[in-house]
């Protein structure tokens, strides 16, 4: 049903692991983006790619490390994380002709023990 | 820089009925988008309605409607003959025109969760 697929859906690392989030998409888009949700807070745009070129990175923390081999797909490299990066990061994507619209996976739900 | 605000953390409604979900915005942009999107619980988000801002007519897909007064920088969401399946959270979203294969940001607002009781 879903034209981008994130795995894991759920993660449970410790603060000291290196893990990544996988994200890919089936649209043809040629843009992808990575979001982080928290409860309680809006969402949070963190990366932006347009043909595998970073175009935005939102003063994020250097312990987060995109990567974008495609336009089909996209990474988050994880490490030395903080319990506080516990959320669900949603990964999108977007065309030239969808007139903005995001297409979203279904997340990674992030625990940082 | 643009801000979304939706002043409804939470809002409840029968099943069947309408209820009307209220969003505000602030931009010196002339040419945006607005759109409604739906987080159901432990699912994908996915949109719901969007508007141009160029467009006086209000954007209407099936049971949604938006209300957008541009000079009020207003854009809420009407749900008609309320379902179980609305239950979700809905997010009001902006984001600037761009031009042809760029990448636009979209700013969201903070939610608001909707409950349709049976």
């Amino acid at each position: 049903e879903t034209g981008v697929t994130q795995t894991p859906r759920h993660l449970v690392m410790g603060m000291t692991n290196k893990k990544s989030l996988k994200c890919e998409q089936h649209l043809g888009h040629n843009a992808m983006y990575w979001y982080k949700q928290s409860a309680k807070k809006p969402l949070e745009l963190m990366f932006v790619y347009n043909f595998k070129e970073q175009t935005e990175n939102n003063s994020v923390p250097s312990r987060f490390s995109p990567e974008c081999p495609n336009s089909s797909h996209l990474f988050l490299h994880l490490h030395t994380l903080q319990p506080e990066d516990s959320a669900l990061y949603l990964c999108a994507s977007s065309g030239a002709l969808s007139t903005g619209e995001l297409f979203f996976g279904e997340g990674s739900r992030l625990t940082v023990l | 820089a643009q801000t979304v605000t939706q002043s409804q953390p939470e809002m409840s409604v029968q099943e069947a009925e309408t209820v009307t979900l209220s969003c505000t915005y602030d931009t010196s942009e002339n040419n945006y988008y607005l759109f409604w999107y739906k987080q159901p619980p432990s699912r994908q988000m996915i949109l719901v309605i969007r508007q141009e801002a160029y467009k006086q007519q209000n954007a209407t897909e099936n049971r949604f409607s938006v209300n957008f007064q541009k000079a009020a920088k207003s854009f809420s969401l009407k749900i008609s003959d309320s379902q179980l399946g609305d239950t979700a959270m809905y997010f009001c979203a902006f984001m600037k025109h761009s031009i042809s294969f760029h990448a636009g940001k979209s700013t969201f607002g903070d939610g608001t969760t909707l409950t349709v009781k049976p």
